[in-house]
Formats: C-alpha cells, sequence, structure tokens
C-alpha cells in the first residue's frame, strides 16, 4: 500500500523538551513537506526538501529543525524554541516540487503543556 | 507574495443542492492550483488539480475551474450529499511550495 505515514497521531510533551515527529513515504517522491495548521487557519508552510540532502526554510521555521538523509523520511524537531508548538502537524510529499500534486499523511497532534 | 482567499468561510446547504465554493488568489503566476477535502481531525485528500494551462478538471460530482487572469478558481460540487461534509481548501503552486487558503467548511444537511 502506497503512501505517506506519520507517527504517532497524537504527541504530548512538556515545556522546554524538544520533540520529533516522524514522516515517511513509500511513494518515491522526490520533495517532502511539513506543514503546521491552527484551529480556522490554512496550512502554512514550516520546511520543505526538494532533494536528498537538501532542504529549505518555509514561511514559519523559527523554532523548528529537520533533516532528509534518506528519500523516503523527513522528520520534523520542535525545539524548545518554539513558542507556541501545540497545533496539528501534516506532512506531504510530491513527485518534484511546485508543479506536481502534493499528498498527505493523517497528521500529528502535538500538544505541549 | 501570494495570498489565497477563501469564500465563504462557511455553508450549510440541504442534501441535493448544487454548489459553488470560491477561491481567489493574488499573484497569477502559478504553475497549477489544487483543491483538497479535510475531514475533522485528519489529513487532507487531493481532489482535483488544476495545471496553469488547463481551464477545468472534473472527477465525478466535482468540477474545478481556473481564471488565471482574474485569479480566481470555484470548485462545484453537484447533488450534494450529507457524506461532502468536510472543509474544502484551495491552494495555489507558484515560484513557492503550495500556498493554501483558510478553508470553506461545508455542511450538508439530510
Amino acid at each position: 500500500d502506497g503512501g505517506i505515514t506519520q507517527s504517532p497521531k497524537y504527541l504530548f510533551r512538556k515545556e522546554g523538551q524538544n520533540v520529533t515527529l516522524s514522516c515517511e513515504q513509500n511513494l518515491n517522491h522526490d520533495a517532502m513537506y511539513w506543514y503546521r495548521q491552527d484551529p480556522g487557519q490554512g496550512l502554512r508552510l514550516i520546511y520543505y526538501s526538494q532533494i536528498v540532502n537538501d532542504f529549505q526554510k518555509g514561511d514559519i521555521a523559527e523554532g523548528y529543525s529537520v533533516s532528509r538523509e534518506k528519500k523516503e523520511s523527513f522528520p520534523l524537531t520542535v525545539t524548545s524554541a518554539q513558542k507556541n508548538p501545540t497545533a496539528f502537524y501534516l506532512c506531504a510529499s510530491s513527485e518534484g516540487p511546485r508543479a506536481y500534486e502534493q499528498y498527505f499523511g493523517p497528521g500529528t497532534r502535538l500538544t505541549v503543556t | 507574495k501570494q495570498e489565497v482567499t477563501q469564500i465563504p468561510a462557511a455553508l450549510s446547504v440541504p442534501e441535493g443542492e448544487n454548489l459553488v465554493l470560491n477561491c481567489s488568489f493574488t499573484d497569477s503566476a502559478i504553475y497549477n492550483l489544487q483543491w483538497f477535502r479535510q475531514d475533522p481531525g485528519k489529513g487532507l485528500t487531493s481532489l482535483l488539480l488544476i495545471q496553469s494551462s488547463q481551464r477545468e478538471q472534473t472527477s465525478g460530482r466535482l468540477n474545478a475551474s481556473l481564471d488565471k487572469s482574474s485569479g480566481r478558481s470555484t470548485l462545484y460540487i453537484a447533488a450534494s450529499q450529507p457524506g461532502d461534509s468536510a472543509t474544502y481548501l484551495c491552494a495555489a503552486a507558484g515560484n513557492t511550495p503550495l500556498v493554501f487558503g483558510k478553508g470553506t467548511r461545508l455542511s450538508v444537511i439530510a
């Protein structure tokens, strides 16, 4: 079954702790993306990667970090520097950048208290 | 900077009605426009993608149109059903990755 998996579905952390969200795809897509969604808001781009070992900041990259060591994996770390980390996080992938259709994972809801 | 707006923010219709959701974008230099569906607490499901050279795309009861010159796209849903209740988002792809609108929350009442 081809697709994008995100784990876990729900994640709880204490303030001041770093946390890493997993995103894996078996679609053989080159590009991968991380978005954040807050209630009543559209999706905002955190980071994206067009190819292995390369990634670019999106609109709201502060307090987040990523790596892209393998084509199928694009983990997102939410650091303690992120001032308001509680949100719904969505990972996506596409065959290539920009002109290609994006496919989304089921999301991870992160709650930090 | 691209901005995407969706009106209305929420819409409630009786079952069986045909309806139109609107999406506008400020920068007409786009590669494509994509429509998604999102159920509560879930990820996004791609519905239709219209390339910049196309005027419309159809899938079943859904038809999406694109008018780049006016910066508008519409999603037409025919014969709406309660199962169509969800939030519908549009997103424009240009020189940056997708820029999303805030969505239209649709409720179809049986």
